[in-house]
């Protein structure tokens, strides 16, 4: 069982390029997130979404834009890349309602 | 604004011995109260959890304690093992609102053998 799958694990950016964060659940959960996890601060909300098509925004969503065609896939959007961005991001999902977030291994991403 | 916090950054824990983290949060709409644990390397994973309406909850070695009046929950873990040397994440949430989750800034333990 996979479970949550993000992909890449490491990126390295220079400032002002764009990428995509990959994430796929197989678990047929309708809710999913986008944290990141920075030293001291715990983690943060980025975006999240209730279903496909459906998507919100988190406590720090600047920056970033999500989408979510699909159940399965919940990929999150860098535009242009700032060394803000520099950061652990962890997606996550959950079945409705349940509580427990099942977390991928996370990507780490630095901007240079 | 942050909006559950988490005490102590660091502990350090004999074996054996019983390491507790505690938390306090502001909003009373907050009705689910979980922990989780992650290791080195990888995401946070579930640990216990809590509802308000008990003041007590304890998996194995693992215990949520919560104070609804304080609006504080901790975490005990009793016979502490060099296993659980994890970093340990509070959060709260409210249904219906996404199931949006507020975490406390993580605490990172260290258990000597």
């Amino acid at each position: 069982n996979a479970g949550v799958t993000q992909t890449p694990k490491f990126r390295i950016l220079k400032i002002g390029q764009s990428m995509t964060l990959q994430c796929t659940q197989d678990m047929n959960h309708n809710y999913m997130y986008w944290y990141r996890q920075d030293p001291g601060m715990g983690l943060k909300l980025i975006y999240y979404s209730v279903g496909a098509g459906i998507t919100d925004k988190g406590e720090v969503p600047n920056g970033y834009n999500v989408s979510r065609s699909t159940t399965e896939d919940f990929p999150l959007r860098l535009e242009l890349a700032a060394p803000s961005q520099t950061s652990v991001y962890f997606c996550a999902s959950s079945a409705d309602f349940t509580g427990e977030l099942f977390f991928g291994e996370g990507s780490r991403l630095t901007v240079l | 604004q942050q909006q559950v916090k988490q005490s102590p950054q660091s502990l350090i824990v004999q074996k054996g011995g019983i390491s507790i983290i505690n938390c306090a949060y502001e909003n009373t709409a907050f009705d689910y109260f979980p922990w989780y644990q992650q290791f080195p390397g990888k995401g946070p994973a579930l640990l216990i959890a809590i509802r308000p309406d008990v003041s007590e909850k304890k998996e194995g070695r693992f215990t949520i304690s919560f104070n609804k009046s304080a609006k504080q929950f901790s975490l005990h873990i009793m016979d502490s093992q060099p296993g659980d040397s994890a970093t340990y994440f509070c959060a709260a949430s409210r249904k219906y609102t996404g199931n949006q989750f507020y975490f406390g800034t993580g605490t990172s333990l260290t258990v000597i053998p």
